[in-house]
């Protein structure tokens, strides 16, 4: 197993484009979850999905961003119109259930311009 | 509840021990975590300790509960150059729907 994977590893786009990341969790990790990490700060939780089902959303994520994982394995997190206020580190985790370590991707860094 | 203090910097000399402090508000959190975070890398699971227990020890880290304060620490035995970098306290309730993250303690280990 190589852990968890995020693709792509950085992403520079001008402001107003769409974007859309990409995560693999560990195998037959039941639980995912988006984070969003800026500079000096730690993570902030974005939302968190048991299989396919998103279970719960933060309030920091606003009608601009959706995230899907529809098959229960990988996950996409889209974020429509992006704005400067969007550049940031991108964390993807996994967790099995019932398990009580979360694992992390090495992030997907977002510059808007 | 959901605040998790960390203080932003520790500095120590490589082979003494480092000690990293959180404070959580969160009575309901089960577990708490440390997590290592290298400059533009993920974040690296180290430990965890559950809400029931006072100490947990991994080798060269040491981990300490105080429930009643709610107060956690890390201690990172004969510190190495290696050991530089963002460690983030974090806590989770009972069904790990989520975690929350401190702002990260930045350790800087002298040679």
């Amino acid at each position: 197993d190589t852990g968890v994977s995020q693709n792509p590893r950085h992403k520079i786009t001008k402001r107003g484009q769409n974007v859309t990341f990409r995560c693999d969790p560990i195998s037959e990790h039941n639980r995912l979850y988006w984070y969003r990490q800026t500079l000096g700060q730690g993570p902030e939780f974005l939302t968190y999905f048991q299989n396919e089902a998103q279970l719960e959303k933060s309030r920091l994520l606003s009608d601009r961003f959706s995230a899907e994982r529809p098959k229960g394995s990988f996950s996409t997190l889209e974020i429509q119109r992006t704005e400067q206020g969007d550049s940031a580190m991108y964390l993807c985790a996994s967790s099995s259930v019932g398990g009580t370590e979360a694992f992390f991707g090495q992030g997907t860094r977002l510059t808007v311009v | 509840g959901e605040d998790v203090e960390q203080s932003l910097f520790l500095s120590v000399r490589e082979g003494d021990s480092s000690v990293i402090n959180c404070t959580y508000t969160d009575s309901s959190s089960t577990y708490l975590y440390w997590y290592k975070q290298e400059p533009g890398a993920g974040l690296q699971l180290l430990t965890y300790i559950f809400s029931n227990m006072d100490m947990k020890q991994d080798q060269r880290l040491t981990v300490l509960l105080n429930k009643k304060d709610k107060h956690l620490s890390l201690r990172i035995a004969d510190t190495q150059t290696g050991d530089s970098a963002i460690y983030f306290c974090a806590e989770s309730p009972y069904n790990f729907n989520k975690f929350y993250f401190g702002s990260g303690t930045k350790l800087n280990v002298k040679p």
